[in-house]
């Protein structure tokens, strides 16, 4: 069944880079994504890459992507304690109506 | 261009009460898709509306019902609630809702007492 799975806990120190790791289960996904929640808000989308692709990066964000293990992770470049926030990672399934979410590893950046 | 906007933000209500949660997607998205977010189970999927049908549907009980309107407003409603109910209600919007980013609201907390 679809699943995808994630650390619950990171901690990383400010100016440090924080990789997030996630797996997931159905290989046909084409459309993974990763979404961040600040407390009492709702997901705001960071970024996604196609299945296509290995690599994608946006300013401090870059996401690699392992399509053979099915693997995502996501990397914060310079993290600052501004990104303390929970971050899930998704996939679309194959029909497209529904993402499926990890339950989110939540990230402190200690000053 | 306006977010995806939920209202209410907030709502209270007491077992076996019904609720109406309403989304507004994102002007000339056509597909809502609404989550139910717990500390204990993360985001689940309830159900997904393009075009005023519902397409796919999460494992809920029957309870949980959703529709969408021509304007691609959509509502989601609650009978006979339960204290596990509470959560936060997010809903989202895409232009299809095919493989495309999905952007969401601020959300609903429902706290069922």
């Amino acid at each position: 069944g679809e699943d995808v799975e994630q650390s619950l806990f990171l901690s990383v120190r400010e100016g440090d880079s924080s990789v997030i790791n996630c797996t997931y289960t159905d290989s046909s996904s084409t459309y993974l994504y990763w979404y961040k929640q600040e407390p009492g808000a709702g997901l705001q989308l960071l970024t996604y890459i196609f299945s296509n692709m290995d690599m994608k990066q946006d300013q401090r964000l870059t996401v690699l992507l392992n399509k053979k293990d099915k693997h995502l992770s996501l990397r914060i470049a310079d993290t600052q304690t501004g990104d303390s926030a929970i971050y899930f990672c998704a996939e679309r399934d194959t029909g497209g109506f529904k993402t499926i979410f990890g339950a989110g590893t939540r990230l402190f950046v200690k000053a | 261009k306006a977010g995806v906007t939920q209202t209410p933000r907030y709502l209270i209500k007491t077992r076996g009460q019904q609720v109406t949660l309403s989304c507004s997607p994102i002007s000339g998205h056509r597909s809502v898709s609404w989550y139910q977010q717990t500390p204990g189970q993360g985001l689940q999927f309830l159900f997904e509306y393009f075009s005023e049908t519902q397409r796919n549907k999460g494992n809920f009980p029957g309870r949980f019902s959703g529709r969408q309107f021509s304007n691609s407003r959509s509502e989601m409603n609650v009978s006979t609630l339960e204290l596990g109910d509470s959560a936060l209600y997010l809903c989202a919007s895409s232009s299809s809702g095919v493989n495309t980013e999905a952007f969401f609201g601020q959300g609903t907390r429902l706290t069922v007492v």
